[in-house]
């Protein structure tokens, strides 16, 4: 697989936008990059993903390098609700037995 | 989307004991099944990945004796904890392939022995 690397923890201030980088510079041509996010002591919720264009849902943003070799995940006007541990992943195209494997993820603190 | 429903969402246990915990898929078939566990502050750990009708593969370190899965139907997925330590307490997770690209989790299970 290939690895990502982000921030430990940031800050954002209620209302701006949040924006969390990840690197991925192994990635292979055909890997995916996904972000979820985990609210304490629940499930992680899936985010957005996209492979080289960049893309665009009712939660966020992901904008991914033309190298591919790094993308930032934007939450456009962030809230306290979106407080969270925002995880980078990488993988191939659609498996059924392929798990998502989780890094140590980038803990965002929204503050009012 | 693909909705996973897990139960219970805590549960307290004396040392020794066992406990089960169940996922279901409500709106699609699940033909995998991923279970991983969550110490606090830590990211989560795969532990096993659960095929229907054949047997779990375990990650390495993994008791497969302690840890036995189950999944017998497309919709029904089972961890049960068989003599359960403290040292496995922890936040239990399950996750399938949902439908499409996405990955769909349960919402958690905290297990706490005492």
């Amino acid at each position: 697989d290939a690895k990502t690397t982000q921030p430990p923890s940031m800050d954002c201030a209620e209302g701006r936008a949040a924006n969390l980088p990840c690197n991925h510079s192994t990635i292979s041509g055909n890997e995916y990059v996904y972000w979820y996010r985990q609210i304490h002591s629940q499930g992680p919720q899936y985010i957005i993903h996209g492979l080289k264009n960049n893309e665009t849902n009712e939660m966020a943003s992901l904008i991914i390098t033309e190298d591919r070799k790094s993308s930032t995940l934007i939450l456009p006007h962030a809230t306290l609700r979106d407080t969270a541990v925002y995880y980078c992943i990488v993988r191939p195209p659609t498996n059924s037995g392929y798990a998502l494997n989780f890094g140590k993820g980038t803990s965002l603190l929204v503050t009012p | 989307g693909a909705v996973v429903s897990q139960h219970p969402s805590r549960v307290i246990c004396k040392s020794g004991t066992s406990v089960k915990i169940e996922c279901r898929s409500l709106d699609f078939q699940a033909t995998t099944m991923f279970w991983y566990r969550q110490f606090p502050k830590q990211s989560l750990m795969l532990m096993a990945t659960s095929n229907e009708g054949s047997k779990a593969t375990y990650e390495q370190g993994v008791e497969k004796d302690k840890f036995l899965i189950n999944h017998a139907s497309l919709t029904l997925s089972t961890l049960t904890v068989t003599s359960a330590h403290p040292e496995d307490s922890s936040f239990y997770i399950c996750s399938t392939t949902g439908t499409g690209d996405r990955y769909t989790f349960g919402s958690g299970t905290r297990l706490t022995v005492v």
